[in-house]
């Protein structure tokens, strides 16, 4: 079965590191982009950028750049996303998601959601 | 970045209505649009893709239509398990864009 598994729920303070994580199974890991979204309580969707496991290519929204670093480890089969310093308004739950690319691109499996809780 | 605006943001409908969900483009996307369904508490699903590809185990009563700047996804005939927010994604180019959600709630 081709899943995507995240970390658990993370209660944090503004200030601390966080890097959570997304496992990748049942199929070949380094062939598919993997994407973070994020939806903050209440909210819509907003792709955070993506990661081509393969060569680690990314790309990052405007939005997310420099606030988030996105990797993935092929050896473990696990995509990251991951903050050096939290703020209150990084609270929100954050989806992966395995992206087919050519000759139509979509979000066709996702990860069950971790929530990231950050406390001022 | 290209803006995609959906409408409307929320819906009333009974089961069995027949329910269309727009989304336009702040510029043309040829047919690189996806719809996805969210349900409260769960991670959003792929419905479809290609603007009018239907993913593989998705009722038939899903369809989407459109290309350029205008898309709809219709749902022919509501049933209970619908009732949910469905957002449309471009990815025509980045940054990937969703457009803002509709609310289908039950009338």
């Amino acid at each position: 079965e081709v899943q995507l598994v995240q970390s658990g729920a993370e209660v944090k303070k503004s200030g601390e590191s966080l890097k959570i994580s997304c496992k990748g199974s049942g199929y070949s890991f380094t062939r598919y982009w993997i994407g973070w979204v994020r939806q903050m309580p209440g909210k819509g969707l907003e792709w955070m950028g993506t990661i081509f496991p393969h060569d680690s290519a990314t790309r990052y929204s405007p939005s997310f750049q420099g606030q988030v670093t996105i990797s993935a480890d092929m050896s473990t089969t696990t995509a990251y996303l991951q903050w050096s310093s939290l703020r209150a308004s990084d609270t929100a739950m954050y989806y992966c998601a395995r992206r087919i690319v050519g000759p139509h691109d979509a979000f066709d499996i996702w990860g069950q959601g971790t929530m990231v809780t950050v406390s001022s | 970045a290209i803006q995609m605006t959906q409408s409307p943001s929320s819906l009333s409908a009974s089961v069995g209505d027949r329910v269309t969900i727009t989304c336009r483009a702040s510029q043309g996307i040829r047919s690189d649009l996806g719809w996805y369904q969210q349900k409260p508490g769960k991670a959003p699903k792929l419905l479809i893709y290609a603007a009018s590809s239907l993913q593989s185990g998705v009722p038939s009563r899903f369809s989407g239509s459109g290309s350029g700047t205008d898309f709809n996804l219709t749902i022919s005939s509501l049933q209970p398990e619908d009732f949910a927010t469905y957002y449309c994604l471009q990815d025509y180019n980045y940054p990937l864009t969703f457009g803002g959600g509709t609310k289908v709630e039950i009338k």
